[in-house]
Formats: structure tokens, C-alpha cells, sequence
């Protein structure tokens, strides 16, 4: 059974920090990793897919790296912005399982 | 381009009533996903079926029961509802190995 786990659960950094969020899984058989926003009550916005074939992604300020063998994935997000805030999530895909999220709160 | 619309978007039941939560998909994916979101434990599967006619179980799928009707449709039926289950239920689909598009949710209460 898949595991998906998320650190850290909660972040705050002072704007124009870099940062790097965690995620891992348990089981490297995946056919991909997404990377989601969710911002408080409402739904997940898509912010990056990486196929299994695949090691990284760039969308903007937003790099995603996938490293099956050791199962982790990280998202990396250049100079913050208020608007960053948010709470980043997960799916690795097989049957889409997600981690907790990590809450990330970027301070002007 | 509606994408993946849920209905209702919010609800409140009392103990014992039954509902069902509509999820459709206008994308031809083949896939699609029932989860539900309590706070901080983020999203878990709760049924999915990875295509029509066939539904599988996820990670907490007791007192829900599903229907896939037809590619577009994917709904989730609460035959008894009880306060464990005031959530926030997410519908998703996707396409292959392709990423995942969800719905907008839907706010359930049962008093």
C-alpha cells in the first residue's frame, strides 16, 4: 500500500526566501507525481505534473524534481510571494494517493 | 469548459438520511475519483474507478457506496450518514497517466 508523506507540515518564511517542500512515497512503482495548490476553502489548482520517465519540471517559479529509486519528490519555489501562500500537496499516481499537505505561509 | 462540476456544494443531512453526490466530467477521461478532505489530514481516496464499469476501493471507503453511470459520470452514495462523516468531498478524474482536474467539492455537515 502506497504511503505519502509530506514534510514539514507547516512552513513561514519571510518573502523573497527560496524554498523547498518535501514529499515522499513509499512504493517507486508510480506513473506520476502532481504537484497541487490548495488555498483555504477551495479546490486543488494543478501546478505540476511529472510523468515517472521524467526527472524535473518548470513552470515559472516553480521546479519539481522526481526521484523514483529513493521515492521523494521536492518543489522548489524561487523568491516567495505573499501570494504563495497556500497549502501544497502531493499525488503519486498509481490510484492518486496524497500526502497531508504542507501550509505554507510567506510574510511580507 | 466546465472541466469537473460536483453537486450539490453544500449540504447539511441528519443522522440516518441518505444522500448521493454528483460528480460529471466533460474531458473524456477515463478515470475518476471520490476523496475525502478532513483538516489536517489532507485528501484520502475513497473510491476510484479507473474506468467505466469498473470501481475499486480506496482508503476509507466503508458507510460510501458508488456508481460509475457512464464515462462522464461518477457519483457517491451515503446510504446512512453519520456525523463522521462531515467532510469536504473532492470529485477528480484524469486521463491515463495524465494529471488529475478535480471539482470545487462539496460541504457536507450530518447534524
Amino acid at each position: 500500500k502506497q504511503e505519502v508523506t509530506q514534510i514539514p507540515a507547516a512552513l513561514s518564511v519571510p518573502e523573497g526566501e527560496n524554498l523547498v517542500l518535501n514529499c515522499s512515497f513509499t512504493d517507486s512503482a508510480i506513473y506520476n507525481l502532481q504537484w497541487f495548490r490548495q488555498d483555504p476553502g477551495k479546490g486543488l489548482t494543478s501546478l505540476l505534473l511529472i510523468q515517472s520517465s521524467q526527472r524535473e519540471q518548470t513552470s515559472g517559479r516553480l521546479n519539481a524534481s522526481l526521484d523514483k529509486s529513493s521515492g521523494r519528490s521536492t518543489l522548489y519555489i524561487a523568491a516567495s510571494q505573499p501570494g504563495d501562500s497556500a497549502t501544497y500537496l502531493c499525488a503519486v499516481r498509481g490510484d492518486m494517493r496524497f500526502g497531508a499537505g504542507t501550509r505554507l505561509t510567506v510574510k511580507p | 469548459n466546465a472541466g469537473v462540476t460536483q453537486t450539490p456544494k453544500f449540504q447539511v443531512l441528519k443522522t440516518g438520511q441518505s444522500m448521493t453526490l454528483q460528480c460529471a466530467q466533460d474531458m473524456n477521461h477515463n478515470s475518476m475519483y471520490w476523496y475525502r478532505q478532513d483538516p489536517g489530514m489532507g485528501l484520502r481516496l475513497i473510491y476510484y474507478s479507473a474506468s467505466e464499469g469498473t470501481t475499486d476501493k480506496g482508503e476509507v471507503p466503508n458507510g460510501y457506496n458508488v456508481s460509475r453511470l457512464n464515462k462522464r459520470e461518477f457519483s457517491l452514495r451515503l446510504e446512512s450518514a453519520a456525523p463522521s462523516q462531515t467532510s469536504v468531498y473532492f470529485c477528480a478524474s484524469s486521463l491515463s497517466s495524465w494529471g488529475a482536474f478535480f471539482g470545487q467539492g462539496t460541504r457536507l455537515t450530518v447534524v
